[in-house]
């Protein structure tokens, strides 16, 4: 099993549409976790950090479920500029250490 | 200010030759994470350093990859000899300790080399 896991899409949606993507994780020890966007040929950005009590940043809400072992990226009022590959992170990490582990991303194609 | 900066930006070379890849992350950035990604198997971590000292290089495919830091300003990745197999996008990432868990300290990544082994 893979240590994280996304659907790979592609997610075709219309603009305005509400997207939800979901990743898993297999590391019950993980403790930090994010989301990162990345468009084609370009390298990856944060896009948001995902907290234990969830988080919201404009039309993008991050959460995470601790108990199934999964994060969620909610998109609403999807917009063109939102296409792109969305690449969920797991950070297992104490002190001087860390290991990060990247999904492979799920695909987001917004359509006019 | 200068975001992590990668050379070259394309690599073609071809089979056994050696490759090096040079990278400059964000002044002032205590970690710097070299990665691999590829169609396939996506976005993996070869190896990183906190203040110059290689931490994890677990992810390091194999004796023909090397990597180095010999200051806080530089690090390169060395593949030698280098395969078609190896053809990818390497991305140099850096991160700075914020005093939160280092967990939470976001990666500012370089724009990539792209390398073709023929």
């Amino acid at each position: 099993r893979k240590e994280v896991e996304q659907d790979p899409g592609p997610f075709n949606v219309p603009e305005g549409a509400t997207v939800a993507f979901n990743c898993t994780y297999s590391n019950s020890a993980s403790q930090s976790f994010f989301w990162y966007r990345q468009d084609c040929r370009k390298e990856p950005k944060l896009l948001m950090s995902v907290y234990s009590s969830g988080n919201e940043d404009g039309r993008f809400t991050a959460q995470l479920n601790r108990a199934s072992q999964y994060i969620s990226l909610l998109i609403r009022d999807s917009k063109l500029s939102d296409s792109a590959t969305y690449l969920c992170v797991v950070n297992i990490g104490s002190g001087g250490y860390q290991k990060v582990t990247f999904g492979t991303g799920t695909k987001l194609q917004v359509i006019p | 200010d200068a975001g992590v900066i990668q050379s070259p930006r394309h690599e073609v070379t071809e089979m056994g030759q050696e490759v090096t890849l040079r990278c400059k992350p964000i002044s002032g950035h205590d970690y710097l994470f070299w990665y691999r990604q590829t169609m396939m198997r996506g976005l993996e971590l070869l190896i990183y350093f906190n203040n110059n000292v290689p931490i994890d290089d677990s992810g390091m495919p194999e004796d023909r990859f090397s990597a180095k830091m010999p200051n806080a300003s530089f690090s390169t990745l060395k593949i030698q000899p280098s395969e078609p197999r190896d053809s990818a996008v390497y991305f140099c990432a850096s991160s700075a300790r914020t005093g939160l868990s280092v967990g939470h300290n976001e990666q500012f990544f370089g724009p990539g080399t792209r390398l073709t082994v023929l």
